[in-house]
């Protein structure tokens, strides 16, 4: 099947400085990338819609200078916590759209990146 | 707004025994799909199941199964014989139709999750 992957899986910054995520997608081209966050035994909260080519769509409440999304090409979106802090410690989750024209589309999910600001 | 509501934040199983998990949704769109997502320890979110709206019959994966009550906004997800793998976190998930058109294609809306504890 397809795959998303992320990296880091996992990262220890301090305090004021930026942390930048990738999400790759390995074997298909994702016009459509998402990026999640997920605190310990809670849901998953839509942050933004990053689109290859074009400025990321953030949800209401999302800081878009805080997180900065992009989307350079079909396989990679980058998402870069800026000035970091101790509550933007979370779990980050990027999802991809792969289209295939027998069964339509499927979205896939990376296996996270766990950020911990000290 | 779309809204996703699991009101079952835990629930427990023997092994080889049958769980149901509840979701309602509210929307007021015709067309949409339904998921259920599995999440377990490692964090990795792993699709179980889907359903198109438009679709009457009821999807099926193994031993996976749903009951999707489109007139009620329900879609809970039954699990049969229940295998320790089964224990993860479960969430419900309703994205609309892309045909539909708009600016939220593709965006998932996530209920609260289930926890799913089996015992051996």
């Amino acid at each position: 099947g397809a795959v998303v992957s992320q990296h880091p899986s996992r990262v220890i910054c301090k305090s004021g400085t930026s942390v930048k995520i990738e999400c790759r997608s390995l074997d298909f081209q994702a016009t459509t990338m998402f990026w999640y966050r997920q605190f310990p035994k809670q849901s998953l909260m839509l942050m933004a819609t990053s689109n290859e080519g074009s400025k990321a769509t953030y949800e209401q409440g999302v800081e878009k200078d805080k997180f900065l999304i992009n989307h350079a090409s079909l396989t990679l979106s980058t998402l870069t916590v800026t000035s970091a802090h101790p509550e933007d410690s979370s779990f980050y989750i990027c999802s991809a759209i792969r289209y295939k024209g027998g069964t339509g589309e499927t979205q896939y999910f990376g296996p996270g990146t766990r950020l911990l600001v000290l | 707004a779309q809204t996703v509501t699991q009101s079952q934040p835990e629930m427990s199983v023997q092994e080889a025994e049958t769980v149901t998990l509840s979701c309602t949704y509210d929307t007021s769109e015709s067309d949409y799909y339904l998921f259920w997502y599995k999440q377990p320890p490692s964090r990795q979110m792993i699709l179980v199941i889907r359903q198109e709206a438009y679709k009457q019959q009821n999807a099926t994966e193994n031993r996976f199964s749903v009951n999707f009550q489109k007139a009620a906004k329900s879609f809970s997800l039954k699990i049969s014989d229940s295998q320790l793998g089964d224990a993860a976190m479960y969430f419900c998930a309703y994205r609309r139709n892309p045909r539909a058109g708009g600016t939220s294609y593709g965006k998932l809306t996530f209920g609260q999750g289930t926890i799913l504890t089996v015992h051996p």
